[in-house]
């Protein structure tokens, strides 16, 4: 697609139901990140695909985070047991390695009730 | 670990007046340093970038200048508008991954 898409764009769920949060990246972009912003805050990096290589998963704050991806295409984060303090913007970026900057997506805003 | 910090976190401006805001990096291999745009309810949106062999990039009126033996590299928008009040975030990047600044709420006032 023309740009890096994600849904839901809202999210609004009760407190330890498991959410799914998709994103499309833009056609050919081999790299692939999530990243959260809590109200006010900068941006906190989750994880980060690339092609067929392991993905780097230092910034998943628990175990209750996992991220997919199927070869170049969609991703999807997962939390399971949703906690207050998991409500957030997940914001989703693309890029083509080595000299491609992000482009990311509008972010889906998730609130834990 | 690596670190980006961003100053100042909120700054409010007359309109036609110019804005800088700074950022400071830990990780001297950063050899690559964008500057995104957020606005209300959207994504952030890249607005100008700069590698590290260059000191200075301009695009109308906005400019980016870098020192990287201070591991300093600043925004300046001159001539501002009120289309210019957004959240601006700074980010440095070593290997593959960026790490961002805090992001500055910019105000321009009419």
């Amino acid at each position: 697609g023309a740009g890096v898409s994600q849904s839901p764009s809202n999210k609004v769920t009760e407190k330890g139901k498991d959410v799914e949060l998709r994103c499309d990246p833009i056609s050919g972009h081999t790299a692939l990140y999530w990243y959260r912003q809590r109200l006010g805050q900068g941006l906190e990096f989750l994880i980060y695909f690339q092609g067929n290589s392991a993905p780097d998963k230092s910034g998943l704050p628990s175990d209750r985070f996992s991220a997919e991806r199927t070869g170049e295409s969609v991703s999807t984060l997962t939390i399971q047991r949703t906690q207050q303090e998991d409500s957030a913007v997940y914001l989703c970026a693309s890029s083509l390695p080595p000299v491609g900057g992000y482009t990311f997506g509008s972010g889906t805003r998730l609130t834990v009730v | 670990g690596e670190n980006v910090e961003q100053h100042p976190s909120t700054l409010s401006v007359q309109e036609g007046d110019s804005a800088v805001i700074k950022c400071t990096y830990s990780d001297s291999a950063s050899n690559y340093f964008p500057w995104y745009k957020q606005e209300l309810g959207k994504g952030p949106q890249l607005i100008i970038d700069i590698r590290s062999n260059v000191g200075e990039k301009k695009d109308q009126r906005i400019a980016v200048t870098l020192n990287k033996t201070a591991k300093h590299f600043s925004l300046h928008i001159t001539e501002t508008q009120p289309e210019d009040s957004a959240v601006y975030f700074c980010a440095a990047k070593a290997t593959y991954k960026y790490i961002f600044g805090t992001g500055t709420r910019l105000k321009v006032l009419a």
